[in-house]
């Protein structure tokens, strides 16, 4: 069945390097949303893209959709305590099914 | 109401024993989703209800359990004859519409059920 790919399923780096997660779907999607999860939290929306090769920035966070819309990826730069959780994505593919298809997440630590 | 409610908090239960969680969407979002989440992994998926379109039942994982949704707003998740592997937090989330462009879900705080 369709899946996401979500990938790599943990990090773990120094305060200050970056950070990039990637997810690779196996069929087209329509939109794909990124949600963040602090430890013992619930998932908090981060933003949505739609556009082919659509590329948005949120203070140090930038997301890109991928020019075929079937991958996208979530950068930090500069990370910091606070960016430590767990990141999702979850596409929706065109048609009459439009659920959420989530990845399974890559776990952010950060060494102070 | 401000964001997504759900209660209890936590619920602690015998197995063989049936349990009711609640979710109180946001007022005016039509769309409501249920998702249950094992620690350290993904989100499942569940259920969603739409406006007053048929649910998708389609996640539920057996038919012990079941779902409503009462004029449009609150949700009931029940489980019956609760098992250990239904341990688990329990996530509901709306949105203003279900597919729509632009309307990211909106999460509860969860339930976190054990069963003893």
């Amino acid at each position: 069945g369709q899946q996401v790919m979500q990938i790599p399923q943990y990090q773990h780096v120094q305060e200050g390097e970056d950070f990039t997660t990637y997810c690779n779907s196996s069929t087209t999607l329509s939109n794909i949303q990124w949600y963040k999860q602090r430890p013992g939290g619930h998932p908090v929306f981060l933003i949505q893209l739609v556009k082919s090769g659509e590329v948005k920035k949120q203070k140090r966070l930038t997301f890109q959709f991928g020019e075929a819309k079937k991958n996208s990826s979530l950068h930090i730069t500069a990370t910091q305590t606070t960016d430590v959780g767990t990141y999702f994505c979850a596409g929706m593919k065109a048609g009459n099914n439009r659920k959420l298809i989530w990845g399974l997440g890559t776990s952010l630590a950060v060494n102070p | 109401g401000a964001g997504v409610s759900q209660s209890p908090s936590n619920k602690v239960t015998e197995k063989g024993k049936d349990v009711e969680l609640r979710c109180d969407p946001i007022s005016g979002h039509t769309a409501l989703y249920w998702y249950r989440q094992s620690l350290g992994q993904g989100l499942e998926f569940l259920i969603y209800f739409q406006g007053n379109s048929a649910p998708d039942k389609s996640g539920l994982p057996s038919d012990r359990f079941s779902a409503e949704r009462t004029g449009g707003s609150v949700s009931t998740l029940t489980i019956q004859r609760t098992q250990q592997e239904d341990s688990a937090v329990y996530l509901c989330a709306s949105s203003l519409a279900h597919g729509v462009f632009g309307y990211g879900y909106t999460f509860g705080s969860g339930t976190r059920l054990t069963v003893v």
